[in-house]
């Protein structure tokens, strides 16, 4: 069963902050690493897939870095907005690659 | 949006109802997918289908869960003799089987609540 941990479960930053998560999987049969967000009563939305170690992908304000010898990956948002506010899950497929395991999220909340 | 659509949004029931929850995924792609997610937890896989054919089930799908895609297009979840422990979001995802489509494409869920 693969185990996809994610840190920290929740954070709160002021509008303007940086800042970091931090997501861990198994490093063995390693295929591919999900990035998503989701916001309140919308649709979870693909942000980056990720497959090649020291692959690092940007969209916007958003960046995410991926080592797959060591297990983990970094999302990183710059200058965080309150719109940023949402929770971050990362996934990563099974071993018939077919579903995804998802990490539990960590929620973040930007104050004004 | 991500053209992925569920219906309905959110379910009341009473336990021991049953229940259907409709998915319609993005109309090229053959995949689909549907999970579970209860509070504090990321979503669960529940089961996934290539086309018409159901591949996979997860131990989580119990026998009172079945799922269908009668013609390869939308998806239906039905839930029998609902109990509380089925409250929870379902989600349900498509995706394309070209090597360059690994994205799963997410609907906005349908938040059941057994009352």
């Amino acid at each position: 069963i693969l185990n996809v941990e994610q840190s920290p479960q929740s954070l709160h930053v002021q509008e303007g902050d940086s800042t970091n998560f931090t997501c861990s999987f198994p490093s063995s049969n390693f295929y591919a690493l999900h990035w998503y967000r989701w916001e309140t009563a919308k649709s979870p939305e693909a942000l980056f897939v990720m497959t090649l170690n020291g692959d690092e992908k940007k969209k916007g304000r958003i960046s995410a870095t991926l080592n797959t010898k060591e297990g983990y990956s970094y999302l990183y948002i710059k200058g965080s907005q309150p719109e940023d506010s949402a929770t971050y899950l990362c996934a990563s497929p099974d071993t018939g690659r077919r579903a995804l395991t998802f990490g539990s999220g960590t929620r973040l909340q930007v104050q004004p | 949006d991500t053209g992925v659509s569920q219906d309905p949004r959110h379910k009341i029931t009473k336990r021991g109802q049953n229940v259907t929850f409709r998915c319609d995924p993005i109309s090229e792609h053959n995949r689909l997918y549907w999970y579970r997610q209860t509070l504090g937890q990321g979503p669960e896989f529940l089961t996934y289908f290539q086309n018409e054919a159901q591949l996979e089930k997860s131990r989580l799908l119990s026998d009172r869960f079945s799922a269908e895609r009668p013609k390869g297009s939308f998806s239906t979840l039905e839930i029998q003799r609902t109990e509380q422990g089925d409250s929870a979001m379902y989600l349900c995802a498509s995706k394309g089987t070209s090597l360059d489509q690994e994205t799963q494409y997410f609907g906005p869920g349908t938040r059941l609540l057994v009352l």
